[in-house]
């Protein structure tokens, strides 16, 4: 099962919207709504930022947003902040050996 | 608050043996199933494998299969990764998440929350 494909990097001023597109196969991102977005601070643990697609966890702001169409899905991070500056990664479950997999990561610059 | 913490970094030779921790609080440990994730220097994420406390069925990832054993101890709530024979090429952060099932389904889910990572580094 390969890796989910995401753009290497990404950048936003504040205030601004950006989107990351995360995609996959008929086999993952199209093939079920477990799709869910992680972001990661480097030396700290990653977080959930969206579940199935489109759910966002308890705690976390609602300028971020979650889609899918076919086999892509897009992460959403609207009025861009400072603190937003992470990587993002995305997954998928597969159904497969390899039951879930994830995107390469989108490292998001706030200018 | 749910939380998982895991075992502090470590330096190893090739060919060592090594079983790194993730131990759960604030939940029913046994209810959850606990995965195993890897960061490779400058990597993204890949999933390793999973364990259900409950009943220690393991589901592993074909390109982690006989690479890696994992266990889990119910009596301290603890979930373990463990190498017989260390390689260069395991040098990565490894992260443990718990598992959520969607209430509406017996499959998928997603991970919430992680463990803080455990730094491996495997050099001679």
């Amino acid at each position: 099962q390969s890796a989910l494909t995401q753009p290497a990097s990404v950048s936003g001023s504040p205030g601004q919207s950006i989107t990351i597109a995360c995609t996959g196969t008929s086999s993952d991102v199209g093939g079920y709504q477990y799709v869910s977005w992680y972001q990661h601070h480097p030396g700290k643990a990653p977080k959930l930022m969206i579940y199935d697609v489109t759910h966002r966890p308890s705690g976390v702001s609602n300028r971020f947003s979650g889609s899918k169409s076919g086999n892509t899905a897009s992460l959403t991070i609207s009025g861009l902040q400072a603190e937003d500056e992470a990587d993002y990664y995305c997954s998928s479950y597969t159904g497969s050996d390899t039951l879930w997999v994830f995107g390469g990561g989108t490292k998001l610059t706030v200018l | 608050e749910v939380q998982l913490v895991q075992s502090g970094a470590e330096v190893k030779k090739p060919g060592e043996s090594l079983k790194i921790s993730c131990k759960g609080s604030g939940y029913s440990f046994t209810n959850y199933w606990i995965a195993w994730v890897r960061q490779m220097p400058g990597e993204g994420l890949e999933w390793m494998g999973i364990i259900s406390p409950g009943n220690y069925d393991t589901r592993y990832s074909p390109s982690f299969q006989g690479q890696v054993t994992i266990t889990a101890d119910t009596s301290i709530n603890t979930a373990y990764l463990q190498w017989s024979s260390l390689k260069a090429s395991d040098t990565a952060i490894y992260y443990c998440a718990r598992r959520i099932l969607p209430s509406y389904s017996r499959s998928g889910g997603w991970f919430d929350p992680w463990g803080q990572g455990t730094l491996v580094t495997v050099s001679s």
